[in-house]
This record gives C-alpha cells, structure tokens and sequence, in this order.
C-alpha cells in the first residue's frame, strides 16, 4: 500500500528558514498536500502541488518537487514563533475518490 | 462563515456505548470523509463519500458507520464504543477530485 514518511521533529530559530521534507512511495500519486495542525486545532491546508509540477511558491511557503525520488519539501522563509505546529505531507490518487495518505507529521518547534 | 463543522466538540463516554458525531459542510462540496487521528497523530481515512459510492477503509471496524442525510452532512455513528476508539475524528469535504479537502475542527472522543 501507500506510504509516506516525515521525519518527527525540527527546531529552528526565529527568522531561520525550515525545511520539513516527506517521501512516499506510491508513483501514482497526484496530488501532494502540506496542512499544518496546531495544538489542540484541525488541520489548515498550507498548499498542494500537482505531480507534474516541480514547484510551487505562496509568500514564505515554498513546495519543491522530486517526482522521480519521490521526495516533496516545504520550505517556510524567515520562520516565526506562530509557525510553531506539526506539519502533516499527504498524498492522493485522482481515481481513489481523493482520498489522502498522511505522513506522520513534522514537528516544528521555532525558537525565539 | 463557509467551513466544515462537527459537533460536538469534545464527547465522554462509556464502553458500550452507542454515539454519534454530526459534519456539516456549507461549501458545496460533493464529497465528504471521516479520518481518524490516534494519541500519536498519526492520521488515518477511514470513510470517503459522495452522492454516488461509498468508499470503506478495509481497516475500519463495521461497528462505524457514516451515514448521509444530505449532500452538506456525513454523520458518524459508532456502535458499542471501545477503549480504543479514543482519538480525535476529524470530517472532511472536498470536490470529488482535484481540489484539497477541508478539514472541521475535530472530535475528541474518550472511551472510558
């Protein structure tokens, strides 16, 4: 079946950069996802690429795109106290009623 | 405010039990899905639902069961609850392909 792994845990300073990386293993996915859940919270969606695309960039956010190693990154830019959250990559495939495959999640702790 | 919402917020019950928790989504969606979000995160589909097909997670016990008033509500109903049922669900909705799915709030759920 799918699967798609996060490393747990990154603690960056304040005004830092952070990379939060995921890979998966299923070469028919379409759609890749980053939501961030804060504590106690529901998951907000950051952004999704589409797999034919290598990139996507929304203000700070960046999505890179490995199609052929499987490996999808978000870079947060000049990374604040309030993007303090667990980071959860996804997966889905467009014939499977776009339902998503979630990584473990990405703990971000940002330093003052 | 357009948005996914569930209720109740938080529910304490006992084992044995029967309980139900309500979605209601007002952005147009044609698809709606329970996920499950055990005491470690990890996130996990459990139902997938539009007007036409009912997709089931091969995993999820048939003491769940999601039932749909109407296009805007996926309801789920949970027979005699057990220990390990406690979890946060989180309700989801979405255009049936293509579009990110948008998560409610979430349900925390104690079996006790």
């Amino acid at each position: 079946g799918e699967d798609v792994e996060q490393s747990l845990f990154l603690s960056v300073r304040e005004g830092d950069s952070s990379v939060i990386n995921c890979t998966y293993t299923d070469s028919s996915s379409t759609y890749l996802y980053w939501y961030k859940q804060e504590p106690g919270a529901g998951l907000q969606l950051l952004t999704y690429i589409f797999s034919n695309m290598d990139m996507k960039q929304d203000q700070r956010l960046t999505v890179l795109l490995n199609k052929k190693d499987k490996h999808l990154s978000l870079r947060i830019a000049d990374t604040q106290t309030g993007d303090s959250a667990i980071y959860f990559c996804a997966e889905s495939e467009d014939n499977a009623g776009n339902m998503l495959t979630f990584g473990g999640g990405t703990r971000l702790m940002v330093k003052p | 405010d357009t948005a996914v919402s569930q209720t109740p917020k938080y529910l304490v019950t006992q084992m044995g039990n029967d309980k139900s928790i309500k979605c209601e989504q007002n952005l147009g969606h044609d698809t709606m899905y329970w996920y499950k979000q055990d005491s470690k995160k990890f996130l996990k589909i459990m139902f997938s639902y539009n007007n036409k097909e009912l997709i089931i997670n091969e995993t999820v016990p048939n003491r769940f069961s999601p039932k749909s008033p109407d296009k805007a509500h996926l309801n789920l109903h949970i027979n005699s609850l057990e220990l390990g049922d406690s979890a946060v669900y989180f309700c989801a909705s979405s255009r049936l392909s293509g579009r990110a799915p948008i998560f409610g709030p979430g349900t925390r759920l104690t079996v006790l």
